[in-house]
């Protein structure tokens, strides 16, 4: 069965640091993959997804990620944190085959210390 | 820009008691999903609905959930007889078509089962 990993259930980062968060599926074809962020009593908001071509995708608000097929990965990255960049981060995918639904990893909850 | 609504933002309700959660999606939108999060847990799939028919639903759908197309705007889920565990933030999605496989999420219902 499809499944999302996401490493981290809390990262803390200080502001103009790097930002990191990792994603892991398992999927034996590579499936749609997408980032979401949510903040403190909003809806889920699209940072960014891969479909096909470039593996190295940029979304809104400075995010970008890497589709690395070898290690089955997609992790989030922010050459700089801002604090508005403190929400909920979420890693899910869309297997393909047959079904349009999202399986989601269980999110990481970005701190940005000042 | 269009976005998603969602009403209730929160619901509490008593066990056995039948409630029904309220979403307009894009209004160009085709594809129609209900997910769930139940507090410290992952977003779980729930229910898709295309031409006004259930496309696909999980095992947690069973007879006690529905939803149903009343007009062309809203997007209901009805929980029959709601139990404790129903308890948990519910989020509605819609999507333009298939081959993009980008859902656009609303704000959530938060749903307390007393």
């Amino acid at each position: 069965a499809q499944s999302v990993t996401q490493l981290g259930s809390h990262v803390s980062v200080s502001e103009g640091a790097l930002v990191l968060l990792r994603c892991n599926y398992s999927s034996s074809v590579p499936p749609y993959l997408f980032w979401y962020v949510q903040y403190p009593n909003q809806g889920l908001q699209l940072l960014l997804k891969y479909t096909t071509g470039a593996t190295l995708v940029k979304g809104i608000n400075g995010f970008e990620a890497e589709f690395k097929k070898s290690e089955t990965s997609f992790h989030l990255t922010k050459p700089s944190a801002h604090m508005s960049d403190a929400a909920e981060y979420f890693c899910a995918v869309s297997p393909l085959k047959g079904t349009y639904k999202y399986i989601f990893g269980t999110g990481t909850r970005l701190k940005v210390l000042a | 820009e269009p976005e998603v609504t969602q009403t209730p933002s929160h619901q509490v309700t008593q066990m056995g008691q039948e409630v029904i959660l309220r979403c307009v999606p894009i209004s160009n939108h085709l594809y129609f999903y209900w997910y769930r999060q139940i507090l410290g847990q992952k977003v779980e799939f729930l229910v898709s609905f295309y031409n006004n028919e259930i496309s696909e639903k999980s095992e947690i759908f069973d007879d006690q959930f529905s939803v149903e197309r009343p007009d062309g705007s809203n997007f209901t889920l009805k929980i029959r007889s709601t139990k404790l565990e129903d308890s948990a933030m519910y989020f509605c999605a819609s999507s333009p078509r298939t081959n993009t496989y980008e859902q656009y999420f609303g704000p959530g219902t938060r749903l307390t089962v007393t």
